[in-house]
């Protein structure tokens, strides 16, 4: 089964540095990663998808890269913000057909301090 | 811009009341689904379905069933609440196609007393 781990579980930075985050996974038949932003006590919100063909996808302040040989995936942050403030997860979607393809990691919550 | 909506943001209810939460979507996903996420179990997937009066059972299914009449529409039934059953609800779709992006719903926190 898919294992996928999160590391740090909390980080915490102040304001204006660049940051990065991990996502690591156990089986390597990915059809793709995808990172996603849960603000306390909602839904969560779609950031940066990439295929498995892919090595990084960017999307204004955010990159993220894949390394699908190693099983890792980061989220590269830069200038961070007080509104990154966040819990951050990834999720991997198995080359595979049916329900249960895709498995999430436990998350990293980010705070920012002004 | 994709957009998952869920019937309620807050519900209280009662044990052994049928609790009936609905999620749309506006963008003709084959795909939905249906999570509930508790601290320290992370996402959990309830069921899935992949077409119109099709479905799955995902990991956690006991106590819960569910209905999609309409494509755009997923709804998720607690037969009989239970306490056991508190938890952020998510509803989620997800395109068919190359990307296979999964979008999700606000949630729904559903209390049990």
């Amino acid at each position: 089964k898919q294992e996928v781990t999160q590391i740090p579980a909390a980080l915490s930075v102040p304001e204006g540095e660049n940051l990065v985050l991990n996502c690591s996974f156990t089986d390597s038949a990915i059809y793709n990663l995808q990172w996603f932003r849960q603000d306390p006590g909602k839904g969560l919100t779609s950031l940066l998808l990439i295929q498995s063909s892919q090595r990084e996808q960017t999307s204004g302040r955010l990159n993220a890269s894949l390394d699908k040989s190693s099983g890792r995936s980061t989220l590269y942050i830069a200038a961070s913000q007080p509104g990154d403030s966040a819990t951050y997860l990834c999720a991997v979607l198995l080359d595979r057909t049916g329900a249960n393809n895709l498995f999430f990691g436990t998350g990293t919550r980010l705070t920012v301090i002004p | 811009d994709v957009k998952v909506t869920q019937s309620s943001r807050y519900l209280v209810k009662r044990t052994g009341e049928k609790v009936f939460l609905e999620c749309v979507q506006d963008m003709d996903h084959e795909n939905m689904f249906w999570y509930r996420q508790d601290p320290g179990l992370g996402l959990r997937l309830i069921y899935f379905s992949y077409d119109v009066k099709m479905k799955e059972k995902g990991d956690i299914p006991e106590g819960y069933s569910v209905s999609r009449e309409k494509k755009e529409r997923f709804s998720l039934i607690l037969e009989s609440a239970s306490t056991n059953q508190t938890s952020m609800y998510l509803c989620a779709s997800r395109v068919r196609d190359y990307s296979y992006e999964q979008y999700f719903g606000p949630g729904t926190r559903l209390t049990v007393t």
